[in-house]
C-alpha cells in the first residue's frame, strides 16, 4: 500500500498569515492526490483534486502544487474561518490512503 | 441535493457483526462509486473501502485492516449502500462515513454514524 507522510501535525498561525501543508508519498503518485478541510464535529470538505485543481465554491486562497512524491496544500492569507485540520489523499492505487492530517491552530 | 444518510451504528461486543446501511438521494445511484471512510474519536481519517457501479461489475477494494472481515455491498433498486463488519476488534471503533464523488475523489459525505466495539 502507498503511504502518505503529511506534515507538520500541528501548524499554529494568524490571521493574515500565509502557511503550507506537506505530503510525501511513499510512491509516485503523478498528480493524483486531493486535499480537505475538517472541522470539529463535521464532515471533511474537498478543497484540492489531482493535486492543483480548485474544487468549485472553494476560495482562491487555497492552492495545491506537487507531483510526483511530493505536493503541498498553501494557504495564502488565513482568514478565521480556515482554523481546521487538513487531510491530504492519494488515489493513486487501492487501497486510497489518507495523510494523518494536519491541525491548524490559532496562535 | 445530494444527501447521505447512515444509520446501523451502535455498541457491540468483540467478535460480533454489524451491518450499516447508507441511504442515498438527490443523485443518480447506480452510476455512482461509493465509498467507506471511517474516522476513531479523536484521530484522523481511514479510507475503508469502495464499490464500483454493476457496469463496472461492482468491483470492491478494502483497506488492509478490514480485508476479510468487511464487505461492502449495493442495492441499486433501494439506493442504498451497505457495510457488513464481521468479527468485530475494539480498533473498528469510529464514526463510519458513506461518500461518494468522482470516483476515488470524496465531494459529498454523510453525517457519520458511530460504532463502538467493546465488552
Amino acid at each position: 500500500d502507498i503511504q502518505v507522510t503529511q506534515f507538520p501535525s500541528t501548524l499554529s498561525a494568524s490571521v493574515g498569515d500565509r502557511v503550507t501543508i506537506t505530503c510525501r508519498a511513499s510512491q509516485n503518485l503523478d498528480s493524483w492526490l486531493a486535499w480537505y478541510q475538517q472541522k470539529p464535529g463535521k464532515a471533511p470538505k474537498l478543497l484540492i483534486y489531482k493535486a492543483s485543481n480548485l474544487e468549485t465554491g472553494i476560495p482562491s486562497r487555497f492552492s495545491g502544487s506537487g507531483s510526483g512524491t511530493d505536493f503541498s496544500l498553501t494557504i495564502s492569507s488565513l482568514q478565521p474561518d480556515d482554523f481546521a485540520t487538513y487531510y491530504c489523499q492519494q488515489y493513486k492505487t487501492y487501497p486510497c490512503t489518507f495523510g494523518q492530517g494536519t491541525k491548524l491552530d490559532i496562535k | 441535493e445530494v444527501q447521505l444518510v447512515e444509520s446501523g451504528g451502535g455498541l457491540v461486543k468483540p467478535g460480533g457483526s454489524l451491518r450499516l446501511s447508507c441511504a442515498a438521494s438527490g443523485f443518480t445511484f447506480s452510476s455512482a462509486w461509493m465509498i467507506w471512510v471511517r474516522q476513531a474519536p479523536g484521530k484522523g481519517l481511514e479510507w475503508v473501502g469502495r464499490i464500483k457501479t454493476a457496469a463496472d461489475g461492482r468491483t470492491t477494494d478494502y483497506a488492509a485492516p478490514v480485508k476479510g472481515r468487511f464487505t461492502i455491498s449495493r442495492d441499486d433498486s433501494q439506493n442504498t449502500l451497505y457495510l457488513q463488519m464481521d468479527s468485530l476488534k475494539t480498533e473498528d471503533t469510529a464514526f463510519y462515513y458513506c461518500s461518494t464523488g468522482r470516483y476515488s475523489v470524496i465531494d459529498h459525505w454523510g453525517r457519520g454514524t458511530l460504532v463502538t466495539v467493546s465488552s
